[in-house]
């Protein structure tokens, strides 16, 4: 049958202004974060990542926090531009069966007003 | 940075026909590489991890005689969509994990099927 596409949850920021998108993972056993960027019509782009070990860690314009407490990883752009629109996905690494296994979420469209 | 690859990029088939969709690691030995299948507006799916050498290891409700996955060298792995069917239109992705368990993804491949 046809599925039902999920609508993703928009932000709408002003360029120039900070973006915070945030993401709840699902596994306390993952061990490695990332997020990542992709744009319409081409595969995910690695943008940061974050070991379970770290709570904080900063790239250029980027800030990955996480919380391992109630499972929460945000992603804030510093000075949003009009190319950062996209949809950015978290995903959790975890260790299935002696395999690598990376699990994304459901993602969030940035839309940077300009 | 490591580079894959994915060919076609984009592929119309009419219904019943089988299609194979390629992924290369460009410069780098990729032993785990992953197919993914992202539907409109949602996130990826994993659909199974392909380990060069052996059998592919397939997510639940993928079913395996449909997508066969061929991993015959450390730098390319194959997807067959065999007997397509309308619903399988999808974006179908790849990513190839290399040394440190980084993954890369692919531009992914549009599949419309007639």
């Amino acid at each position: 049958g046809e599925s039902v596409g999920l609508h993703l949850p928009t932000l709408s920021v002003q360029e120039g202004d900070n973006s915070i998108i945030n993401c709840a993972y699902s596994n306390s056993a993952s061990d490695y974060f990332i997020w990542y960027k992709q744009e319409s019509g081409k595969g995910p782009q690695f943008i940061i990542d974050i070991r379970s070990n770290m709570d904080k860690r900063q790239g250029q314009r980027v800030t990955v926090l996480l919380n391992k407490t109630v499972k929460h990883l945000s992603l804030q752009i510093a000075a949003t531009q009009p190319g950062d629109s996209a949809v950015y996905f978290c995903a959790e690494n975890m260790n299935s069966g002696g395999y690598q296994k990376v699990t994304f979420g459901i993602g969030t469209k940035l839309q940077v007003i300009p | 940075g490591a580079v894959v690859s994915q060919h076609p990029s984009r592929v119309i088939c009419k219904s019943g026909t089988s299609v194979k969709i390629e992924c290369r690691s460009l410069d780098f030995q990729a032993t785990t590489m992953f197919w993914y299948r992202q539907f409109p507006k949602q996130s990826l799916m994993l659909m199974a991890t392909s380990n060069e050498g052996s059998k592919a290891t397939y997510e639940q409700g993928v079913e395996k005689d449909k997508f066969l996955i061929n991993h015959a060298s450390l730098t390319l792995s194959t997807l067959t969509v065999t007997s397509a069917h309308p619903e399988d239109s999808s974006f179908y992705i790849c990513s190839a994990m290399d040394r440190e368990e980084t993954q890369y993804f692919g531009p992914g491949t549009r599949l419309l099927v007639l």
